[in-house]
């Protein structure tokens, strides 16, 4: 069974850009998150997708914003890239989405991260 | 606000010692913890879990202990192996419906190095 897949898994830009970045689920899970991880920050929670629908929204600027596909594969985009910008996001997956409370939706699997070098 | 506070970010076990690794939380709704472990250029992995209902749950050398009325969680590795070396994630979850804290709400990490 294939876990989830990130791309591109390094990528540079520069200050202003905008980046897009990719997220395949493990097949069978229809709820996609999205993680920002900075050094000595922990796992940050950008949002949550399930069956299309922003479901959930951390707490990021209008910058940070998604989608989901019908095939439940996400994509997350950053504009107007800042320094601070810098980060390896995370995208996991599970069963059932986080606000149903049921218990697949308890553990992610994450995928190995997307690592944004913003100059 | 830091809702899930791992106070300690590494921590140094000799192998085949215990090693335990501690959490804090804030939030009283919070009824679900799980830890995840993280090595560099891979993404974290679930490890072990723990329902508000126990006080305690096993997985093999992996053992979490949950202690509700002071908001603290630990894990304990016994024996520790040079393989268990990574950094570890306490998170927490509220299985409520709705709001901002149906998702995972992850700690800092704490990082162990387990010494041949």
């Amino acid at each position: 069974k294939a876990g989830v897949t990130q791309t591109p898994r390094y990528l540079i830009k520069t200050r202003g850009q905008q980046v897009t970045l990719s997220c395949s689920p493990i097949s069978g899970h229809r709820s996609v998150s999205w993680y920002q991880q900075t050094p000595g920050q922990g796992l940050q929670f950008l949002f949550e997708y399930f069956s299309e629908t922003q479901r959930n929204k951390g707490n990021f600027p209008g910058r940070f914003s998604g989608r989901q596909f019908s095939n439940s594969r996400s994509e997350m985009n950053v504009s107007t890239l800042e320094l601070g910008d810098s980060a390896l996001y995370l995208c996991a997956s599970s069963l059932a989405a986080h606000y149903t409370g049921a218990s697949g939706a308890n553990v992610l699997t994450f995928g190995a991260g997307s690592r944004l070098t913003v100059l | 606000d830091q809702q899930v506070k791992q106070n300690s970010p590494s921590l140094s076990v000799q192998e085949g010692r215990i090693s335990i690794l501690n959490c804090d939380y804030t939030n009283s709704m919070f009824d679900y913890f799980l830890w995840y472990k993280k090595y560099p250029a891979e993404g974290p992995t679930f490890l072990i879990s723990i329902s508000s209902i126990k006080d305690k749950n096993e997985d093999g050398r992996f053992t979490v202990f949950l202690n509700k009325s002071a908001k603290h969680l630990s894990l304990h590795i016994v024996p520790s192996q040079p393989g268990d070396s990574a950094v570890y994630f306490c998170a927490a979850k509220g299985l409520f419906y709705g709001g901002s804290q149906g998702n995972l709400i992850f700690g800092k990490g704490t990082k162990l190095s387990v010494k041949p």
